[in-house]
């Protein structure tokens, strides 16, 4: 069972801004360790989208965005597009382990 | 171009043990630590090992500890999990992953998966 709690889904109409938050405790998130995104396109590996908190690798669209506030963080993506549909999981550390969040599931209308 | 190849993955009875590599590509390896994260069919990803480029650190999920061994072989470009005394719920695809320092220890760089299915 996950320490960091994601929305089992979320949904929106093309072109709409959805987000998604990842909620964690004072042990995870609010220790102040940073905050990292993934998305998973179905069939594939993980890839990197937001890593410390808010800062996009290249190539990643400026459509999606990251933000880190006490013990939770947002992913939101704005414009969405049919491409976006896919799993999406945040990432931090606990008691310096790695920690993945529950995921949550994007789906284009 | 960057890249990690697992391997190894397969079909094993309860109790049983298997050994995946992680082959590493167009990077300096020994400059990075790296993690294995496995995901069970339909569920989450779930972070499993951790190891340091010197292998000087190691951590385990406490669901494995004990019974999983992460090591490293700098010279090859290789990443290691062992697991011993498999359950049926080990069964997942397992990813390698590559820790990145410069993006604030993110996992930059992934493998397409090996799958591990644990049954009788």
């Amino acid at each position: 069972q996950s320490v960091l709690t994601q929305p089992p889904s979320v949904s929106g109409a093309p072109g709409q801004r959805v987000t998604i938050s990842c909620t964690g405790s004072s042990s995870n998130i609010g220790a102040g360790y940073d905050v990292h995104w993934y998305q998973q396109l179905p069939g594939t590996a993980p890839k990197l989208l937001i890593y410390g908190n808010s800062n996009r690798p290249s190539g990643v669209p400026d459509r999606f965005s990251g933000s880190k506030s006490g013990t939770s963080a947002s992913l939101a993506i704005s414009g969405l597009q049919a491409e976006d549909e896919a799993d999406y999981y945040c990432q931090s550390y606990d008691s310096s382990l790695s920690v993945f969040g529950t995921g949550t599931k994007v789906t284009v209308l | 171009e960057v890249q990690l190849v697992e391997s190894g993955g397969g079909l094993v009875q309860p109790g049983g043990s298997l050994r995946l590599s992680c082959a590493a590509s167009g990077f300096t390896f020994s400059s990075y630590s790296m993690n294995w994260v496995r995901q069970a069919p339909g569920k989450g990803l779930e972070w499993v090992s951790y190891i340091s480029s010197s292998s000087s650190t190691i951590y385990y999920a406490d669901s494995v500890k004990g019974r999983f061994t992460i090591s490293r072989d700098n010279a090859k470009n290789s990443l290691y999990l062992q697991m011993n005394s498999l359950r049926d719920e080990d069964t997942a695809v397992y990813y390698c992953a590559r820790e990145d320092t410069a993006r604030d220890d993110a996992f930059d760089i992934w493998g397409q998966g090996t799958m591990v299915t644990v049954s009788s």
